[in-house]
């Protein structure tokens, strides 16, 4: 099916440094979601945009929705230990019929060493 | 708000059985999807009931199946199981309208054997 482009695929950083990771889709979004999942634990969403341009923060997260629509980045700031998880970027859209399906990136995994 | 919830948190089965999961959704949610999750492969969308019932479908065999009760909670059931089973099956819920955030479970970690 129908997937979205994420990247990096995997990132080993150093606590206190900024982190950006990014989604890409050839076809245009209505929404960009942006969850984490800590291993062997549901996604738990950070934050979630639905107009293009949006830049939207929680805390030291921040996430934008694209102008073009097609794509979505995710900035982290000042990183420390406890970020470490799989960053997942998913969205809905109106090609997949009747935007209640959302469409998945296959996520980033994030290492942060103290 | 209570959270999604998931039982069983872990299950062992053997090939060739089958297996029944099931998922609470939030209060008040009418959507209920199912997720299931290898390493590296990101959640691959099984499908999603609402209102009793199933609004979409993934492209996973017809030995995967699930229901909606009136109640909203959901169960999945795999017959015949695979070793290529094994995986974390998550449920979502969502209050059932377009362009919507869902909100996840702890998952069931199925292990095949």
């Amino acid at each position: 099916g129908q997937q979205l482009n994420q990247s990096p695929q995997s990132m080993f950083i150093q606590e206190g440094e900024d982190v950006s990771m990014n989604c890409t889709s050839s076809s245009i979004f209505n929404t960009w979601l942006w969850y984490k999942q800590d291993p062997g634990e549901g996604p738990v969403l950070l934050i979630a945009l639905y107009k293009a341009g949006e830049l939207t923060s929680n805390g030291r997260l921040t996430a934008q929705f694209g102008i073009t629509r097609k794509d979505s980045f995710l900035n982290i700031s000042a990183s420390i230990p406890s970020d470490v998880g799989i960053y997942f970027c998913a969205g809905h859209s109106p090609n997949a019929g009747n935007n209640r399906k959302l469409i998945w990136g296959l996520g980033t995994s994030l290492a942060v060493n103290p | 708000k209570a959270g999604v919830t998931q039982t069983p948190r872990y299950l062992i089965k053997t090939r060739g059985q089958q297996v029944t999961l099931s998922c609470s959704p939030i209060s008040g949610h009418r959507s209920v999807s199912w997720y299931q999750q290898t390493p590296g492969q990101g959640l691959q969308f099984l499908f999603e009931y609402f209102s009793e019932t199933q609004r979409n479908k993934g492209n996973f065999p017809g030995r995967f199946s699930g229901r909606q009760f009136s109640n909203s909670r959901s169960e999945m059931n795999v017959s015949t199981l695979e070793l290529g089973d094994s995986a974390l099956y998550l449920c979502a819920s969502s209050p059932g309208q377009p362009n919507e955030k869902l909100f996840f479970g702890s998952g069931t970690q199925l292990s095949v054997l």
